[in-house]
């Protein structure tokens, strides 16, 4: 596609529930990222895919989040036993893969933004 | 660990004014600095690149350049528009990787006419 495409774009869920966001990065690209943005703060890596591993799973926060791609290319966040605190955009974003050229950008989508009640 | 700090907004500007939004960094080895701008209703795009010291980043009137021995990456502007007002982060990547970026708190701007 044109862009990094994510749905929903909005999610409102109860406490406790199980939330799948997706992600279908740019044609082409084998990095895949997945941030968590909080109101007022700067978003925060959650983890990263090249291909259809995760390469970097570092920035999740605990084990109710996980994330696969099984084919390299969407991929879906998953948080199960949604908590108050995991309100926030989730932004996902793909380059052409994981290295560090100079000419290897990031680039983001608009983010789903999920508020848990 | 890395750390990006950047001047806290809002800031609010008369348009034709100049634009500072200063950032410093805290990073092991040889970090990449970006400068990324979300305008209102759309996702984070890339505004400006350095990857090594003494380079300037410029991209739209705007430019940033890669200071090692202040740690800084402050982002200037001569002329800023009303369509300059976004959230603008600054962010890193270190440790021989360009995807773990670490953002700033973004700083508001916005250009009144």
């Amino acid at each position: 596609g044109a862009g990094v495409s994510q749905t929903p774009s909005n999610k409102v869920t109860e406490k406790g529930k199980y939330v799948e966001l997706r992600c279908d990065p740019i044609s082409g690209h084998t990095a895949l990222y997945w941030y968590r943005q909080s109101l007022g703060q700067g978003p925060e890596f959650l983890i990263y895919f090249q291909g259809t591993g995760a390469a970097d799973d570092s920035g999740l926060p605990n084990d109710r989040f996980f994330a696969v791609r099984p084919e390299g290319s969407v991929s879906t966040l998953k948080i199960q036993r949604t908590e108050r605190g995991d309100s926030a955009v989730y932004l996902c974003a793909s380059s052409f893969d994981g290295s560090p050229k100079a000419g290897n950008t990031i680039y983001f989508g608009e983010g789903s933004w999920l508020t848990v009640v | 660990g890395n750390s990006v700090t950047q001047m806290e907004g809002p800031v609010t500007l008369s348009e034709e004014a100049f634009l500072t939004i200063n950032c410093t960094y805290t990073a092991t080895g040889y970090p990449s600095l970006f400068w990324y701008v979300q305008y209102p209703g759309e996702g984070l795009q890339l505004l400006l690149k350095a990857t090594k010291a003494d380079d300037k980043g410029s991209n739209k009137g705007f430019e940033a350049t890669y200071r090692k021995e202040t740690t800084s990456f402050h982002l200037e502007k001569g002329s800023v528009q009303v369509s300059d007002s976004a959230v603008y982060f600054c962010a890193l990547a270190a440790g021989g990787s360009n995807y773990k970026l670490t953002f700033g708190k973004g700083t508001l701007l916005t250009v009144n006419p």
